[in-house]
């Protein structure tokens, strides 16, 4: 079955330290999203990409990189510069241009820095 | 993409109708009105959009005011597992920018 797939599910990471977020889809969807929701919130825009090697800025881009060097993956560094990178990350995919269409999001990944 | 307002949080009982409400009274006329929801835990689900005609599809029925300043999501008969929160989104058309959620509405069904 077609899908998006968030790992791990769980990440924990020491203050200071830079860590990735996994996004992968076999949706064959050229538009990917990145989203982060804390407790009791809405999401969250951090990054989008229409297309492979490119990507804008969302709301929130401020100590998060992306890349996009295959249309399959979409992975999301969260670097020691976000000041509070504790949070609930949700990953979307989705055919651009075509707004009558809607998003797949993946199951998330829960990151607790300590 | 335009805002939208909605209830923080509603009630229903198990079984009956559930009517949300979202009001977009600055729509413009090529925004599309998508609903979402997210249950605990969960990355957000489709559940149905519309552009002018009232749509149904397996999971709501959506209904769009003439005026197309309101919407209601309507859930004909909620089951426990329609608890959730329920977003109102506007898209705009082929902007291709990441949509934009607001709090939603918490949907509490009670046994």
């Amino acid at each position: 079955d077609g899908g998006i797939t968030q790992s791990p599910k769980y990440l924990f990471r020491k203050e200071g330290q830079n860590v990735t977020l996994s996004c992968e889809q076999n949706l064959n969807h050229d538009a990917m999203y990145w989203y982060r929701q804390d407790p009791g919130q809405g999401l969250r825009l951090i990054y989008y990409s229409q297309i492979v090697n490119d990507f804008q800025k969302g709301d929130i881009a401020e100590g998060y990189s992306v890349s996009r060097e295959k249309k399959e993956s979409f992975p999301l560094t969260v670097t020691s510069a976000q000041k509070n990178p504790t949070a609930f990350y949700l990953c979307a995919s989705s055919i651009p241009g075509f707004d009558n269409y809607g998003y797949t999001f993946g199951s998330g990944t829960r990151l607790t820095v300590v | 993409d335009a805002k939208t307002t909605q209830p923080n949080s509603m009630e229903s009982n198990e079984e009956e109708p559930v009517h949300l409400p979202c009001n977009h009274s600055t729509i413009s006329g090529t925004d599309y009105i998508h609903w979402y929801r997210q249950l605990p835990s969960q990355g957000p689900e489709y559940v149905i959009h519309g552009l002018t005609s009232n749509v149904n599809n397996r999971m709501a029925s959506l209904a769009i005011a003439e005026d197309r300043k309101s919407s209601t999501l309507i859930l004909h008969r909620a089951t426990l597992r329609d608890a959730a929160v329920y977003y109102c989104i506007l898209r705009a058309v082929a902007r291709g920018e990441g949509m934009r959620f607001g709090a939603g509405t918490r949907l509490t069904v009670k046994p």
